[in-house]
């Protein structure tokens, strides 16, 4: 049984910078893991954020940015903003299969 | 533009079936893949499969192996997801994701499916 692990939860202050991380059971997170992250908010349906450990899609924002880092894919978000407070989810493949982490609530305090 | 829209909300009693449906637009179906994912009350994301739209060949996570189908028809670029034996832990949203070479992004407004005797 593969397990994801995020943090359950992480605090920054607006303005601030807070780097999530995403860790794999079988080992180090590689490329070949193509990372993707996601962000969703109450009552609403994830958005996709980061895919392949660091690159960003058309509409995500500059502060976001992904990358591998001590063996683990990371979400680091620099100069947070009071809507980014959401949950946060990473995603990693498995030859076949992907497997969510179990996210990160982010309050921005 | 680029979406996903999905059917309905479902009631199901333990024991039966639920199919979802997910139709595309603004892109070609044919070149890509579809996930689906759910979201128990309070709970975290979980994969539960993937379908190759123009090849038909499909991943499953073990958890759901013996219990989903994702199927796609081209002609309505249409994605199909039926999950038997319900539960009431079935109890969740579903969602169906654009999903290939690696680039999980465009998702479906979810659809609740409630399983209550």
């Amino acid at each position: 049984q593969t397990v994801v692990t995020q943090e359950p939860s992480l605090t920054v202050s607006p303005g601030g910078t807070v780097t999530l991380t995403c860790a794999s059971s079988t080992g180090a997170v590689t490329s070949g893991f193509h990372p993707n992250w996601f962000q969703q908010k109450p009552g609403q349906a994830p958005r996709a954020l980061i895919y392949s450990a660091t690159n960003k899609h058309s509409w995500t924002p500059a502060r976001f940015s992904g990358s591998l880092l001590g063996g683990k894919a990371a979400l680091t978000l620099s100069g947070v903003q009071p809507e980014d407070e959401a949950d946060y989810y990473c995603l990693l493949y498995y030859g076949g299969a992907w497997v969510f982490g179990g996210g990160t609530k982010l309050t921005v305090l | 533009q680029v979406q996903l829209v999905q059917s309905g909300t479902e009631v199901k009693r333990p024991g039966a079936a639920v199919k979802v449906s997910c139709k595309a637009s603004g892109f070609t179906f044919t070149r890509y893949g579809i996930s689906w994912v759910r979201q128990a009350p309070g709970q975290g994301l979980e994969w539960m499969g993937w379908i190759n739209i123009k090849k038909g060949n499909t991943n499953y996570a073990q958890k759901f192996q013996d219990r989903v189908t994702v199927t796609a028809d081209t002609s309505t670029s249409t994605a199909y997801m039926e999950l038997g034996s319900l539960r009431s832990d079935d109890t969740a949203v579903y969602y169906c994701v654009r999903d290939f070479a690696y680039v999980v992004d465009v998702w479906g407004q979810g659809t609740t499916v409630t399983v209550s005797s």
